[in-house]
């Protein structure tokens, strides 16, 4: 089966720019997550999605980030206006269900630098 | 949900030789999962281990968990330059939102 696609790899914006990743997960996943890991550090998750309902998006900085996942299968996630301290990689996950013995499934994530 | 500590954070063996890694946790669990992290890529599922187990294996790797410590130990055997990778834990509480909180991690180094 085709993992989670995410694009674009890598980008590269001046800070107070807007940037806009997107995501598809695997066919058939409900949830979707969308994670922020800085360097060095381990993933954070910012927010949660069950179909295209929010389950936790109590660590989505959203006076700059928003994400959506219109019809519950991709989803974007933007940030608008970027602050330096928003550079990190960018990651999206999906499982098939909400459950604790689910495995979640890691795209390749997206790379931004914020100069 | 809650965090898993991975310990140490950052551990180098020659390939052929086994990798032992921790993780400990603070309240009760009921299930910790460990992910591996390859250099600019996604994480990937190990394995899973429910609390009522106390030892499982895949392969090359053997997972224990200890509840009365709150703790859980991934060795790899018979490690591969391959298996150059950041290791992380995700333990799961019980009634939790089924979340995967994630610490720094263990960055394993196999040199060949």
């Amino acid at each position: 089966e085709a993992g989670v696609a995410q694009s674009p790899r890598y980008k590269i914006i001046e800070k107070r720019q807007s940037v806009a990743f997107w995501c598809n997960p695997i066919s058939g996943h409900a949830t979707l997550y969308w994670y922020q890991q800085i360097l060095g550090q381990g993933p954070k998750l910012l927010i949660q999605f069950q179909n295209n309902g929010v389950v936790d998006d109590s660590q989505l900085p959203k006076d700059r980030f928003s994400a959506e996942r219109l019809k519950g299968v991709d989803s974007t996630l933007k940030i608008q206006p970027a602050k330096l301290e928003d550079s990190a990689v960018y990651l999206c996950a999906s499982s098939l269900v909400m459950s604790s013995y689910n495995e979640q499934f890691f795209g390749p994530g997206t790379r931004l630098t914020v100069l | 949900s809650q965090q898993g500590e991975e310990d140490p954070q950052a551990l180098s063996i020659q390939e052929g030789e086994n990798a032992t890694m921790n993780c400990s946790y603070k309240t009760s669990i009921n299930n910790l999962q460990w992910y591996r992290q390859n250099s600019g890529r996604g994480l990937v599922h190990l394995i899973l281990i429910r609390s009522n187990e106390r030892e499982k294996h895949s392969g090359r790797l053997r997972v224990t968990l200890d509840t009365s410590k709150k703790s859980s130990s991934l060795l790899i055997t018979a490690s591969r330059a391959a298996d150059t990778a950041s290791y992380f834990c995700a333990p799961i509480s019980s009634g939790s939102a089924r979340q995967l909180t994630f610490g720094s991690g263990t960055q394993l180094t196999v040199l060949p």
